[in-house]
């Protein structure tokens, strides 16, 4: 294992709430990834980080924003969540060692907006 | 725009067959090429990873191949196995100096004992 937990594992929240994901890493990777997953969809990129307060919008990144104050830590924060938002949100690393172009991908959060 | 294509979506197969997984991408400038398995409710395990400069990767049963000019990656699986179901993601990476990733849809993949 690659060292990433994400917190909370399942979240059920109401729309026009405020939710906070987060993605720990123990790997000391540069860069830290968020994407979402959707039937149809695949994996889409919300968000990344190549750097300690440095990050880049990804394909799907309306109504999202992110935060990253440490290396090990990268947060996704729904500032008002939708119904659209519903899905499985999966943090991921790269960058670091040998292979610095692999992704490692952390267990997945599945968030539900009702 | 790069757009990455697998299919089939699904596919069935007896244990112990040999098959091949694919993978299409419309931009031929891409810097590498990863393979992923992703088991139920689970994240992503990564397979192997291909290089631009490289024709294929092998990892045990697994062998992966990149043709960049004709913009297409297979996944060879050898000997099936139960054990192999799951479903298999290609992802390429532009060479635009982003790390951006762009992901396929999958091919869910179930090998009948």
């Amino acid at each position: 294992d690659a060292g990433i937990t994400q917190s909370p594992r399942h979240k059920v929240t109401e729309t026009g709430t405020p939710v906070t994901l987060r993605c720990h890493q123990t790997e000391n990777h540069r860069y830290m990834y968020w994407y979402r997953q959707d039937p149809g969809h695949g994996l889409r990129l919300i968000h990344y980080s190549y750097g300690v307060k440095d990050t880049d919008k990804g394909e799907v990144s309306d109504g999202y924003s992110v935060s990253r104050s440490k290396t090990e830590d990268f947060l996704l924060t729904l500032e008002s969540a939708t119904s659209s938002q519903t899905s499985v949100y999966f943090c991921a690393i790269s960058g670091a060692g040998l292979r610095t172009d692999t992704q490692y991908f952390g267990p997945g959060t599945r968030l539900t907006v009702l | 725009k790069q757009e990455v294509t697998q299919i089939p979506a699904a596919l069935s197969v007896p244990e112990g067959e040999n098959l091949v997984l694919n993978c299409s991408f419309t931009d031929s400038a891409i810097y590498n090429l990863q393979w992923f398995r992703q088991d139920p409710g689970k994240g992503l395990t990564s397979l192997l990873l291909i290089q631009s400069s490289q024709r294929e990767q092998t990892s045990g049963r697994l062998n992966a191949s990149l043709d960049k000019s004709s913009g297409r990656s297979t996944l060879y699986i050898a000997a099936s196995q139960p054990g192999d179901s799951a479903t298999y993601l290609c992802a390429v990476k532009p060479t635009s100096g982003t790390y951006k990733y762009i992901f396929g849809t999958g091919t869910r993949l179930k090998v009948l004992a």
